[in-house]
């Protein structure tokens, strides 16, 4: 059974860095593109960033330079590492597994999300 | 940037037909995804490229496609078909992109 489980979220203070994990199981996270979405409290759901098989990577203009996605193959889990966070970062940050594949991306595999909340 | 238009709300009595409407420009040269969201849930895939139905999706939920606008439908609503949903798409340099979501109440 394909399954993303994400950790890592909690309450930082603005300025501060967190880092989140996916772990995967079911399929092997390097052969596929890997995107985290980010969802603010009564809000919409937005793309924040994708690495790809290859291991090419690519960010929304709201995050690039302060967040960087990552994977370990060992471990078959995904990461995002926040740093600078801002009171605007502040959501549920879900992991998906892409299954465009370079067709155009969507997501069918969705975790539970975990809530990061950048408050003083 | 570019951006994808919902209308913010939809309603519809059970057994009647829901048609949620997502539009944007570069919607003829890009496909169309669609998810539901319930309260406190992940979002999940219902169509995708356009017109295509996961397995698991019930085939009164259907896709299509015209032009600057793409459209989910909904006949013969149901009571669990009440949701956010949300179209998603990329924009002319492949940036993925969501509209802002239709919450679809069902009177």
């Amino acid at each position: 059974e394909v399954q993303v489980v994400e950790s890592g979220g909690g309450l930082i203070q603005p300025g501060g860095s967190l880092r989140l994990s996916c772990a995967a199981s079911g399929f092997t996270v390097s052969r596929n593109y890997m995107s985290w979405v980010r969802q603010a409290p009564g809000k919409g759901l937005e793309w924040v960033s994708v690495i790809y098989s290859g291991g090419s990577t690519y960010y929304a203009d709201s995050v690039k330079g302060r967040f960087t996605i990552s994977r370990d193959n060992s471990k078959n889990t995904l990461y995002l590492q926040m740093n600078s966070l801002r009171a605007e970062d502040t959501a549920v940050y879900y992991c998906a597994r892409d299954l465009g594949f370079g067709s155009g991306s969507y997501f069918g595999y969705w975790g539970q999300g975990t809530l990061v909340t950048v408050s003083s | 940037s570019y951006e994808l238009t919902q209308p913010p709300s939809v309603s519809v009595s059970p057994g009647q037909t829901a048609r949620i409407t997502c539009s944007g420009d570069a919607l003829p040269k890009q496909y169309a995804y669609w998810y539901q969201q319930k309260p406190g849930q992940a979002p999940i895939l219902v169509i995708y490229k356009d017109d295509q139905r996961p397995s698991g999706i019930p085939e009164r939920l259907s896709g299509s496609s015209s032009g600057t606008t793409v459209t989910l439908t909904i006949s013969g609503v149901q009571a669990e078909d009440e949701a956010d949903y949300y179209c998603q798409s990329a924009d002319n340099s492949g940036t993925v992109v969501f509209g802002g979501g239709t919450k679809l109440t069902v009177l």
